[in-house]
């Protein structure tokens, strides 16, 4: 069946715009997570759903940056007054369950530059 | 938290040779180790995983070794081909947490 997909693929913005990513995960599955990856961080975890709640935002670098999900299958992930530490790539995951230790598998990322 | 370490950075191997990459964990409560491979402009691929109750898994020509002891995990990909050119990500998994921390990965180039 179809991966997970993400949208826009690449993305533009000017410094203090808005920005919303958005995450489509593997049908069925009910857990879905965030990770950024940045030339000089790697890749970082930033927040998790299992369903539509989000028990773990532990990763989230400033109150700038939020993420909901809804129906327990889309995610957007929301910067708020982007600044240009903010250019990577944003990649989401989902797993089946969301029990811990589960396989992770990945969208293809939006790739964020902001000027 | 958990901290992973991955070398080398960069591997440059002949067509037809062995490729082998390396990491290590500081949790002991890690118990599974995914391996992913990244092409440009693409998101990561897992290729191949183990969990902590066995020492060896492989798949073809990919295959991964866990010494628990001694906290290290290793990528083995054996007759390398051109497509094996890529960045490769090894990770770790603590088994209460959901988070997969990861190595800072290693760049692969498989000359022809």
């Amino acid at each position: 069946g179809a991966g997970v997909s993400q949208s826009p693929s690449n993305k533009v913005t000017e410094k203090g715009k808005d920005v919303e990513l958005r995450c489509d995960p593997i049908s069925g599955h009910t857990a879905l997570y965030w990770y950024r990856q940045s030339l000089g961080q790697g890749l970082e975890f930033l927040i998790y759903f299992q369903g539509n709640s989000a028990p773990d935002k532990s990763g989230l670098p400033s109150d700038r940056f939020s993420a909901e999900r809804t129906g327990g299958s889309v995610s957007t992930l929301t910067i708020q007054r982007t600044q240009q530490e903010d250019s990577a790539v944003y990649l989401c995951a989902s797993s089946l369950g969301g029990g811990p230790g589960e396989t992770q598998y990945f969208g293809p990322g939006t790739r964020l530059l902001v000027l | 938290g958990e901290n992973v370490e991955q070398h080398p950075s960069t591997l440059s191997v002949q067509e037809g040779d062995s490729a082998v990459i390396k990491c290590t964990y500081s949790d002991s409560a890690s118990n599974y180790f995914p391996w992913y491979k990244q092409e440009l402009g693409k998101g990561p691929q897992l290729i191949i995983d183990i969990r902590s109750n066995v020492g060896e898994k492989k798949d073809q020509r990919i295959a991964v070794t866990l010494n628990k002891t001694a906290k290290h995990f290793s990528l083995h990909i054996t007759e390398t081909q051109p497509e094996d050119s890529a960045v490769y990500f090894c990770a770790a998994l603590r088994s209460n947490d959901y988070k997969l921390s990861f190595g800072a990965g290693t760049t692969v180039t498989v000359r022809a």
